[in-house]
């Protein structure tokens, strides 16, 4: 069964510092990472993807992935407290040339103290 | 472009009763997944109509059910509901393409409350 573990927290980080989000998952054949932002009482907003071993980049969004370590990373520069919220890690494999569900993992709470 | 939308966006049901609740994805997006988000168990799929045809389906008892019109809307329907199917059920639509870089976006979800 494939799993995504993610640190619940709650994270807290000063604003303006670096706020570094990790993940891991058990499916070696996963092949495409997400992240999404979820603020309380709303729905998941699509924040970086990623499909390649290494960095990618996105305004404030650095998203990290390593295959063989089976980890993905989120990185958010210059943090503002608008970005307080829950952070979810998604995985999804591609099987028989169709799509596949996100496996998501539980989240983790940041919070960006002013 | 207009995003995914969700009806009703709150519903009040008591144990037993059926409901069903309704997705229309984003324009030209072909497949729409459905998911269940519980504070204890967290974002779980349900299951992925593409053109009609549930393409994969989570692990969920046959009580959660679906289908996708012509349009791409789709309908999700829980029958005989249990106390523990209040939950926030969200949609996704994507292109529905293969390979990996299909992405699915997210509407604002329907809010469940079984009494």
């Amino acid at each position: 069964q494939k799993e995504v573990e993610q640190n619940s927290g709650p994270l807290s980080v000063p604003e303006g510092a670096i706020a570094s989000l990790n993940c891991t998952y058990s499916d070696r054949g996963s092949q495409s990472f997400f992240w999404y932002r979820q603020y309380s009482g709303k729905s998941p907003e699509l924040i970086m993807s990623i499909y390649s071993n290494g960095d990618k980049e996105d305004g404030r969004f650095t998203a990290q992935l390593n295959k063989a370590s089976q980890y993905v990373s989120l990185l958010i520069r210059d943090s503002q407290p608008s970005d307080s919220a829950t952070y979810l890690c998604a995985v999804k494999g591609v099987r028989g040339g169709g799509a596949d569900g996100l496996t998501f993992g539980k989240g983790t709470h940041l919070i960006i103290q002013p | 472009k207009a995003g995914v939308t969700q009806t009703p966006r709150y519903l009040i049901k008591t144990r037993g009763q059926q409901v069903t609740l309704s997705c229309s994805p984003i324009s030209g997006h072909r497949s729409v997944s459905w998911y269940q988000q519980t504070p204890g168990q967290g974002l779980q799929f349900l299951f992925e109509y593409f053109s009609e045809t549930q393409r994969n389906k989570g692990n969920f008892p046959g009580r959660f059910s679906g289908r996708q019109f012509s349009n791409s809307r789709s309908e999700m329907n829980v029958s005989t509901l249990e106390l523990g199917d209040s939950a926030l059920y969200l949609c996704a639509s994507s292109r529905g393409l293969a390979g990996p870089t299909d992405t699915q976006y997210f509407g604002p979800g329907t809010r469940l409350t079984v009494l």
